[in-house]
């Protein structure tokens, strides 16, 4: 089973930022969060991971709480192209990804 | 184009038939997996490999089901006897598996549907 908990579906409106929460209550302290999305009919999609600090990258920004049982992922400017499903995974080194049924993010104009 | 290919990207076959799908990984990666997905689900875990070692494999990966990476380079996985629940996107992922750290890379799926 996943260990990670996020919402359905969410949607946000093209140009403002798109906030997709994940919880992840018992994750332990070799886990990483990693967070991928699946653009319909395509692969999935690395976004970004982090441990335990704030991560950014050229597409996104993971924000992982002090206690890490929860964190968000931020996109800043959505368009239309973000519209995808993304997936909140935590596993360690050695373990095998499981995927969630993720959050449907519909990016609207 | 993450550099993971996949062939066929799509496939019918009658129920009872053969099919088998070949993946190839971005080339210095060592570590290969196969998944399973269904519409509406997340990717499912089947099997990996190490080089050409096939290191794990999920229970949801039947007798009817043989992967092999022969050369630690590109895999194949083969489906016997084909049933209609079968049909899923099969998914092929590689990652250089010396760092804890790395990321798995997708490639865009084998569409397989049995009839």
């Amino acid at each position: 089973d996943a260990k990670t908990t996020q919402p359905p579906s969410m949607d946000c409106a093209e140009g403002r930022a798109a906030n997709l929460p994940c919880n992840h209550s018992t994750i332990s302290g070799n886990e990483y969060v990693y967070w991928y999305r699946q653009i319909h009919s395509q692969g999935p999609q690395y976004i970004i991971h982090g441990l335990k600090n704030n991560e950014t990258n050229e597409m996104a920004s993971l924000i992982i709480t002090e206690d890490r049982k929860s964190s968000t992922l931020i996109l800043p400017h959505a368009t239309l192209r973000d519209t995808a499903v993304y997936y909140c995974i935590v596993l360690s080194y050695g373990q095998n990804f499981v995927f969630g049924p993720g959050t449907r993010l519909s990016v609207l104009p | 184009d993450t550099g993971v290919s996949q062939d066929p990207r799509h496939k019918i076959t009658k129920r009872g038939q053969n099919v088998t799908f070949r993946c190839d990984p971005i080339s210095e990666h060592n570590r290969l997996y196969w998944y399973r997905q269904t519409l509406g689900q997340g990717p499912e875990f089947l099997t990996y490999f190490q080089n050409e070692a096939q290191l794990e494999k999920s229970r949801l990966l039947s007798d009817r089901f043989s992967a092999e990476r022969p050369k630690g380079s590109f895999s194949t996985l083969e489906i016997q006897r084909t049933e209609q629940g079968d049909s899923a996107m099969y998914l092929c992922a590689s990652r250089y598996g010396e760092r804890e750290r790395d990321e798995q890379y997708f490639g865009p799926g084998t569409r397989l549907t049995v009839t």
